[in-house]
């Protein structure tokens, strides 16, 4: 299947920082990207959906203004975790699919594990 | 608005035994796409099984196979001679053909193989 590398796997910040999240599809053009939060013991939760070229739409309850998501290439997406709290502390997930066909599936980064100290 | 439901939080299963994990979903749509994702302690999302609406032939692969009942809104994975490898967490999954193309997740089964 296809790769999507998310990264860093693993990043701990201080209170009030921001932090950038990179996934990026290796082998295929992802038109679009997902955000995914997954907290302990629990299935994902979107957060937002981000098209090539266009802003992202968030899902009720997410800040964008938190969570600034860009997705300026068929290859690339980011989430910035802006003014990081504790409460930020969780697992992150992304995916990536090419919505030319109609049977595309999903592929998922290996996940960011934020820790805010 | 369409659902998935999981209703079992966790399952357990001898080494070498079937195991089937349920899954039920709601949706209005007559068209739409199921899965199945594993996510091991890495928490990698593996897929593991996909089935399409309109194929009523149960989709398999390898030792994992599932069971869709589309009237009844049904999409069971059974895992048959269940390897130590094969305990993880399991979402069932849906998505529509059209729209925003977003996988709606269930609330997953952890599966536990005994050795």
């Amino acid at each position: 299947g296809a790769v999507v590398s998310q990264h860093p796997s693993r990043v701990i910040c201080k209170s009030g920082t921001s932090v950038k999240i990179e996934c990026r599809s290796l082998d295929f053009q992802a038109t679009t990207m997902f955000w995914y939060r997954q907290f302990p013991k629990q299935s994902l939760m979107l957060m937002a959906t981000s098209n090539e070229g266009s802003k992202a739409t968030y899902e009720q309850g997410v800040e964008k203004d938190k969570f600034l998501i860009n997705h300026a290439s068929l290859t690339l997406s980011t989430l910035t975790v802006t003014s990081a709290h504790p409460e930020d502390s969780s697992f992150y997930i992304c995916s990536a699919i090419w919505t030319g066909a109609m049977n595309t599936e999903a592929f998922f980064g290996q996940g960011t594990r934020l820790t805010v100290v | 608005a369409q659902t998935v439901t999981q209703s079992q939080p966790e399952m357990s299963v001898q080494e070498a035994e079937t195991v089937t994990l349920s899954c039920t979903y709601d949706t209005s749509e007559s068209d739409y796409y199921l899965f199945w994702y594993k996510q091991p302690p890495s928490r990698q999302m593996i897929l593991v099984i996909r089935q399409e609406a309109y194929k009523q032939q149960n989709a398999t692969e390898n030792r994992f196979s599932v069971n869709f009942q589309k009237a009844a809104k049904s999409f069971s994975l059974k895992i048959s001679d269940s390897q130590l490898g094969d305990a993880a967490m399991y979402f069932c999954a849906y998505k529509g053909v059209s729209g925003t193309y977003k996988y709606i997740f269930g609330t997953g089964t952890r599966l536990k193989v005994l050795a």
